[in-house]
C-alpha cells in the first residue's frame, strides 16, 4: 500500500542551525509533495510544494528537495528560530493525498 | 476571509451516543476533506467531496461513519452510534481544484472528539 513516513522522534536543535526533516515514500510514485506546519490545537497550514521534476525549492528560510530515486523529500530551515517550534508534515499528492505523521521540532533558544 | 469553520470546537460525549461534526468551507472552494487526526495514526483521510459530490470515502472506517455535504458551503461528518475508539481530533479542509493539480489544502481548526 502507498505509505508516507516521516520521523517519528522529535529534533531539538540550538537557535541558528539549520534544522532538516526527512519525508520518504514507499510502494508508488507521488506526482508532488507538499509540507505543512501544524501547531498545538491548530490545523495544519501550508507551507511548499514541490513537483517529482523538480529537484528543490525555496521560501525565505525554507528549502525543500525531493529526490525521485531515493524516493525521499528533504525539508530544511536554515538559520532555525524558536518560534520554527512545530510539528512539520508531509504529504504526498496522487489521486489523493496522504500524510506522514510528522516530525516535532523543537528550536532552543 | 474568515477561513474554514468548524464546529463544535470540542465535544465530549458517552459511548453510543451520536455525533455530528460541522464544516463550513472557504467561500469559492469546490472541494472539502474530513480528516481525523490521532497520535499513532498521523492525519488520515476519511472521505473527499468535490463539487459537493463524494468522489472516494475509502478512508471511512465503517459504517458507523456518514458524510454529507448538502450544498457548497457546508458539509457534516456524523458517527452514529460512537465508540471510545473514535476518539480523535478532526479536520476539516478545502481548496479549489484548478488545472495542474496538487493544490493547497486549507485546514479548519479542528473538532477535538472524545467519547467516553
Amino acid at each position: 500500500s502507498q505509505k508516507i513516513e516521516q520521523n517519528s522522534e522529535a529534533l531539538n536543535i540550538q537557535e541558528g542551525k539549520t534544522a532538516t526533516l526527512t519525508c520518504n515514500y514507499t510502494n508508488y510514485s507521488p506526482a508532488y509533495l507538499q509540507w505543512y506546519r501544524q501547531d498545538p490545537g491548530r490545523g495544519p497550514v501550508f507551507l511548499l510544494l514541490i513537483r517529482e521534476n523538480e529537484k528543490e525549492k525555496r521560501k525565505e528560510r525554507l528549502k525543500v528537495t525531493f529526490d525521485t530515486t531515493l524516493k525521499q523529500s528533504l525539508f530544511h530551515i536554515t538559520a532555525s528560530q524558536p518560534a520554527d517550534s512545530a510539528t512539520y508534515l508531509c504529504a504526498s499528492v496522487t489521486y489523493k493525498y496522504i500524510f506522514g505523521t510528522g516530525t516535532r521540532l523543537k528550536v532552543l533558544a | 476571509d474568515a477561513g474554514v469553520i468548524q464546529s463544535p470546537r470540542h465535544e465530549v460525549t458517552e459511548m453510543g451516543q451520536e455525533v455530528t461534526l460541522r464544516c463550513k468551507p472557504i467561500s469559492g472552494h469546490n472541494s472539502l476533506f474530513w480528516y481525523r487526526q490521532t497520535m499513532m495514526r498521523g492525519l488520515e483521510l476519511l472521505i473527499y467531496f468535490n463539487n459537493n459530490v463524494p468522489i472516494d470515502d475509502s478512508g471511512m472506517p465503517e459504517d458507523r461513519f456518514s458524510a454529507k455535504m448538502p450544498n457548497a458551503s457546508f458539509s457534516t461528518l456524523k458517527i452514529q452510534p460512537s465508540e471510545p475508539r473514535d476518539s480523535a481530533v478532526y479536520f476539516c479542509a478545502s481548496n479549489k481544484i484548478a488545472s495542474g493539480g496538487a493544490d493547497t489544502q486549507y485546514f479548519g481548526p479542528g473538532t477535538r472528539l472524545t467519547v467516553l
